[in-house]
């Protein structure tokens, strides 16, 4: 069984400019959420979505948003990128994404915004 | 918000040492997890804990969830290199399995 593919693994952009990062989760899965990771902010939920609708959402500004599609893969946008958005950006997928559930993480997609 | 604090923040041990980190919180929870990060990868699930006292292991890990529901420990006997990575602690929104919060991680170094 395949597990959670993220692409592109690696990005490079520059501030002011937009990114569209994707997320295939492992087959069967229908909830998959996305985290940011940084060096001084840790590991911090973005959203969830689960049967295309945005089910959760962390505390992050509007420049940040997802949707995910009919086959459960899922997208994520920022929009009029800044310094501070350098960072990994991780995709989990589970069965439904209830309390408890194993999360199945991918490999990330590592942001670098110059 | 819930805040975890998982101490140490980093450790140096020897080959074939024993090794223990901890997450406290003020608030409580129904399940800890324990995560392992491999450079340039994603979390990994190494352990799951659901009922307060719970002790559970897997190989050479073992994790406890605190009987006060506020914190839980991993413990990881005779490490090898390969241990090597960061390690966070982490619990779900009761709401939401998908959302959780983790402690700031314990960037574990093994020497042989």
């Amino acid at each position: 069984k395949a597990g959670v593919t993220q692409t592109p693994r690696y990005l490079i952009k520059t501030r002011g400019q937009q990114v569209t990062l994707s997320c295939s989760p492992i087959s069967g899965h229908r909830s998959v959420s996305w985290y940011q990771q940084t060096p001084g902010q840790g590991l911090q939920f973005l959203f969830e979505y689960f049967s295309e609708t945005q089910r959760n959402k962390g505390n992050f500004p509007g420049r940040f948003s997802g949707r995910q599609f009919s086959n459960s893969r899922s997208e994520m946008n920022v929009s009029t990128l800044e310094l501070g958005d350098s960072a990994l950006y991780l995709c989990a997928s589970s069965l439904v994404g209830t309390g408890g559930e194993k999360l199945f993480f991918g490999s990330g997609t590592q942001l670098s915004v110059l | 918000g819930q805040q975890l604090n998982q101490s140490p923040q980093s450790m140096f041990i020897q080959e074939g040492e024993d090794v223990s980190m901890n997450c406290t919180s003020s608030s409580i929870f129904n399940t800890w997890l324990w995560y392992k990060q491999d450079p340039g990868e994603g979390p990994v699930l190494l352990i799951a804990l659901y009922k307060a006292g719970e002790l559970t292991s897997n190989g050479r890990l073992t994790a406890q969830f605190g009987i006060t529901r506020k914190d839980s420990f991993l413990n990881i006997s005779a490490s090898i290199p390969s241990d090597v990575g960061i390690y966070f602690c982490a619990v779900p929104q009761e709401t939401s399995g998908s959302r959780l919060t983790f402690g700031e991680g314990t960037q574990l170094t093994v020497n042989p």
